[in-house]
C-alpha cells in the first residue's frame, strides 16, 4: 500500500502563473482534502471533494480550485499565483466506510512563488 | 467557525519526563479530535485520535484525554525519548451527518507545539 502520494514534490512559480498539484489517495479511500501550511504554522482546510464534488470549502479565494476524478485522485489548481502562496500544499484523504474518520497525509507539495 | 487554541508553542522536557500539550475548542458540535506529530520536512503523521463518546485513550506512552463539557483535550506523553522531538498539531472536526468518514468535516488544527526532548 503506497499510501497517499503527491506530484511534483517541489515547484517553484513566479507571481501571476497558474499551477497544478496533484494527489492520489491511499488505496481504498475515496475522500480527498487539501490543505495548505504556512512555514511554522498548522494546516488550513482548502476544501474536500467526495464523488467528486467540493463538499466543503474553506476561508481561500476562488483562485483556488480543485477537481476529483472517477479513480478518486484530486488535483488543486491555484491562479493567478501571489507571493503569499508560498507554502507547503498538503492532500489527505480518508475512507467514506464505517470508521473512515481518520485522515492520513500524503508528503506534501512545496510550492514557491518568487 | 470552530478555532482550536493550542498551548504551549514550545516545551522542552528531558528524557524519561512526561510531557503534556493542551487544546481547547470553540464549537461544541466538534467530535473528533485527532493529534498529528510532524518531523521537520515530513508530513503529519497520525498518532492518537479521540471521539466525543469516548473520554480517555491509551497507546502505550501516549494518551489523549476529553473534557467535552469544558471544550478542551490533552495529548499526554510519558517516558519521552528524543525521537518523540517534533512539532505536535491537535485538530478538531464536527460530524456532518450520514454515515462514515465522509460525514466528518474539515480538520481545524491548532497552532502547533514544538516538542524537545533532551538525552
Amino acid at each position: 500500500d503506497a499510501g497517499v502520494t503527491q506530484s511534483p514534490t517541489h515547484l517553484i512559480k513566479t507571481r501571476g502563473q497558474q499551477v497544478t498539484l496533484r494527489c492520489s489517495p491511499k488505496s481504498g479511500h475515496d475522500t480527498v482534502s487539501w490543505y495548505q501550511q504556512a512555514l511554522g504554522q498548522g494546516p488550513q482546510f482548502i476544501f474536500q471533494y467526495y464523488e467528486e464534488e467540493e463538499r466543503q470549502r474553506g476561508n481561500f479565494p476562488d483562485r483556488f480550485s480543485g477537481h476529483q476524478f472517477p479513480n478518486y485522485s484530486s488535483e488543486l489548481n491555484v491562479n493567478a499565483l501571489l507571493l503569499g502562496d508560498s507554502a507547503l500544499y498538503l492532500c489527505a484523504s480518508r475512507g467514506s466506510g464505517t470508521g473512515g474518520y481518520e485522515q492520513y497525509f500524503g508528503p506534501g507539495t512545496r510550492l514557491t512563488v518568487t | 467557525g470552530e478555532n482550536v487554541e493550542q498551548h504551549p508553542s514550545t516545551l522542552s522536557v528531558q528524557e524519561g519526563d512526561s510531557a503534556v500539550i493542551k487544546c481547547t475548542y470553540s464549537d461544541s458540535a466538534s467530535n473528533y479530535f485527532p493529534w498529528y506529530k510532524q518531523e521537520l520536512g515530513k508530513r503529519p503523521q497520525l498518532i492518537i485520535d479521540i471521539r466525543s463518546n469516548v473520554g480517555e485513550k491509551k497507546d502505550q506512552r501516549i494518551a489523549v484525554t476529553l473534557n467535552k463539557t469544558a471544550k478542551h483535550f490533552s495529548l499526554h506523553i510519558t517516558e519521552t525519548q528524543p525521537e518523540d522531538s517534533a512539532v505536535y498539531f491537535c485538530a478538531a472536526s464536527i460530524f456532518l451527518g450520514g454515515a462514515g468518514g465522509t460525514s466528518y468535516g474539515k480538520l481545524t488544527f491548532g497552532q502547533g507545539t514544538i516538542l524537545t526532548v533532551h538525552p
